[in-house]
């Protein structure tokens, strides 16, 4: 059981790139969400999904996509990438109380 | 939507003695509310958490108490140990019970530091 896991763990990219983080859990929770933590912000939510086919916006969507095919993966698209999305991103899924979350993914935009 | 204030930014406290972080909620609909611990370079990790049929809840050395009607809630740690030095976050949501949907509103956290 491997619970949430984030790949890639470290990313760089030059502005106006495209890129997935991809995430995975393998414990048929319904729930996932993504958030962004930035420095003295805490964290962000990003998108989340209460199921397959069925995604929302969260807090802070403006450059993201998401979508959920399986209820194991939730990718995270970024499609033109801009230096504002410098962040650390973790992925996470859930019980109806309890989230649990990935390792993260730090990506640097230049 | 849900905006969750949380005081101090920071906290430095000696070894052995009590830390309160304290956070604040505004949406009254809101009913689940977690703490997470996060070390530096690593995810968070939920440590405790209350539902709001209760007032207080306590695990070993850590509690929470809620206040419904202020619309507040706080983190209580004794004995503080330097392994617990880390940023801790609160959070509230409204949580569905069946549906298992809900989104969490996190604090912009406490990074605790506890002196040897």
């Amino acid at each position: 059981n491997a619970g949430v896991t984030q790949t890639p763990k470290f990313q760089v990219l030059k502005t106006g790139q495209s890129m997935t983080l991809q995430c995975a859990q393998d414990m048929n929770h319904e729930y996932m969400s993504w958030y962004r933590q930035d420095p003295g912000m805490g964290l962000r939510l990003i998108h989340y999904s209460v199921g397959a086919g069925i995604t929302d916006q969260g807090e802070v969507p403006n450059g993201y996509n998401v979508s959920r095919s399986t209820t194991e993966d939730f990718p995270l698209r970024l499609l033109s990438a801009a230096p504002s999305q410098t962040s650390v991103y973790f992925c996470a899924s859930s019980t109806v109380y309890e989230q649990y979350f990935g390792p993260g993914t730090r990506l640097t935009v230049t | 939507g849900e905006n969750v204030e949380q005081h101090p930014s920071t906290l430095s406290v000696q070894e052995g003695d009590s830390a309160v972080i304290k956070c604040t909620y505004s949406d009254s609909a809101s009913n689940y509310f977690p703490w997470y611990k996060q070390e530096l370079g690593k995810r968070p990790q939920l440590i405790i958490d209350i539902r709001s049929n209760v007032g207080e809840k306590k695990d070993q050395r850590i509690a929470v108490t809620l206040n419904k009607t202020a619309k507040h809630f706080s983190l209580h740690i004794t004995e503080t140990q330097p392994e617990d030095s880390a940023v801790y976050f609160c959070a509230a949501s409204v949580a569905y019970s069946g549906a298992g949907s809900y989104q969490l509103t996190f604090g912009k956290g406490t990074k605790l530091s506890v002196i040897p």
